[in-house]
């Protein structure tokens, strides 16, 4: 079993919808959770942290569920340049960060 | 202010060859990272060095690969008698120093695209 999993998709959605991503981990003692976006040929860049208490920023909401050990990313009023590679990222401890392989969005006109 | 940088963008080498790649972390990071993604593959960790040391040698592949780092800056990863498998793009990331076991957010490089022939 992978150590995080993801659905790749691809997710395709016209602009405007919501849509969410889902992620679980296999390391219970995983210590913190990030979701970075990876657009075509791009590095990876940090969208943002996930926090137990669930974090908002602007139309990105994520989830953390401990007990579950499940992550999630929701994106509301899509736009056109949301379109990337969503991956989930977790921090198994002492600076090692485990990818998982990314959920592929593509939203539409 | 400047990224992290890596050199070069892209790399053609013949199987059997040595290669040298180079990382130049943002400046006063001194946490930095290696990984490589293979087509449709996930990011794979290589190694972590805090200053110059590396406490995390765990994801290298093989005794063909290696780094280091000099100066708690520049790293240069180097793969000796390359395989048509180790094609891949080579990212570096640098954080601030990570502490209490957690990391710091990791920026990210443009990478080496590495094609072995």
């Amino acid at each position: 079993r992978k150590e995080v999993e993801q659905d790749p998709g691809p997710f395709n959605v016209p602009e405007g919808a919501t849509v969410a991503f889902n992620c679980t981990y296999s390391n219970s003692a995983s210590q913190s959770f990030f979701w970075y976006r990876q657009d075509c040929r791009k590095e990876p860049k940090l969208l943002m942290s996930v926090y137990s208490s669930g974090n908002e920023d602007g139309r990105f909401t994520a989830q953390l569920n401990r007990a579950s050990q499940y992550i999630s990313l929701l994106i509301r009023d899509s736009k056109l340049s949301d379109s990337a590679t969503y991956l989930c990222v977790v921090n198994t401890g002492f600076q090692k960060l485990v990818f998982g392989t990314g959920t592929r969005l593509l939203v539409s006109p | 202010g400047a990224g992290v940088s890596q050199s070069p963008s892209n790399k053609v080498t013949e199987k059997g060859k040595d290669v040298e790649l180079r990382c130049d972390p943002i400046s006063g990071h001194t946490a930095l990272y290696w990984y490589r993604q293979s087509l449709g593959q996930g990011l794979e960790f290589l190694i972590y060095f805090q200053g110059n040391s590396a406490p995390d040698k765990s994801g290298l592949p093989s005794d063909r690969f290696s780094a280091e780092r000099t100066g708690g800056s520049v790293s240069t990863l180097t793969i000796q008698r390359t395989q048509q498998e180790d094609s891949a793009v080579y990212l570096c990331a640098s954080s601030l120093a990570p502490s209490g076991g957690r990391t710091d957010t990791q920026y990210f490089g443009p990478g080496t695209r590495l094609t072995v022939l």
